[in-house]
């Protein structure tokens, strides 16, 4: 069964300092991994995905994310945190299509962001 | 505004009404979905449609729940007989089929409350 595991329920960052938000995930075939940006009273905010290739990828808001298969690992990081980054971030896994998903992304429980002036 | 809208954003009701949430794509998105969440936890699949065909389930939509996505376009999610579990925000994404953009966008969510 697919599962993603986000170990931290939250994460405390000094402005300016770099940050990582931790996932792990399992599926049975190949992943397709993206990460989600909540604020408060809105909908999910599309940062960025992993689908093959690159195991670096970039994605919006200077934010990028690391997949690491042997760790089935896929952190999100971002070298210099804002005061705005503060939200509620989800990581996500799905499928691939071979493996005959329809799609539905399987959500870790989130780890809530807060950085500090 | 061309993301995916959501109607309402705020629905109270009192245990054993039904309940109807909207749900409009971005308008070339063939594949629609709708999740769940609540609070503390990260949204939870409940039914996806291609098209206009609903073709995948999750055990989580008991017979209480029913949706639809006429002619393919916007989809509704109703809630028979609502039930104070029922409380959650309903989320609806689109995404396109296949193709390098097929990440799912999702709607600002349909927060009910069942009192």
């Amino acid at each position: 069964a697919q599962s993603v595991a986000q170990p931290e329920d939250q994460v405390n960052v000094a402005e300016g300092n770099p940050l990582t938000v931790k996932c792990t995930y399992s599926v049975s075939g190949n992943p397709y991994l993206f990460w989600y940006v909540q604020y408060p009273n809105r909908g999910l905010q599309f940062l960025l995905k992993y689908i093959t290739g690159d195991n670096l990828v970039k994605g919006s808001y200077g934010f990028e994310a690391e997949f690491n298969k042997s760790q089935t690992s896929f952190h999100l990081k971002k070298p210099s945190a804002l005061v705005s980054d503060s939200a509620l971030y989800f990581c996500a896994v799905r499928e691939g299509e071979e493996g005959g998903s329809q799609g539905n992304l399987i959500f870790g429980k989130g780890t809530k962001l807060s950085v500090k002036p | 505004d061309t993301g995916v809208s959501q109607d309402p954003r705020h629905k109270i009701t009192k245990r054993g009404q039904n309940v109807t949430f909207r749900c409009d794509p971005i308008s070339e998105h063939n594949r629609l979905y709708w999740y769940r969440q609540t609070l503390g936890q990260g949204p939870e699949f409940l039914t996806y449609f291609q098209n206009e065909a609903q073709l995948e389930k999750s055990r989580l939509l008991s017979d209480r729940f029913s949706a639809e996505r006429p002619k393919g376009s916007f989809s509704t999610l109703e809630i028979q007989r609502t039930e104070q579990g029922d409380s959650a925000m309903y989320l609806c994404a689109s995404s396109l089929a296949a193709g390098a953009r097929f990440e799912q966008y999702f709607g600002p969510g349909t927060r009910l409350t069942v009192t």
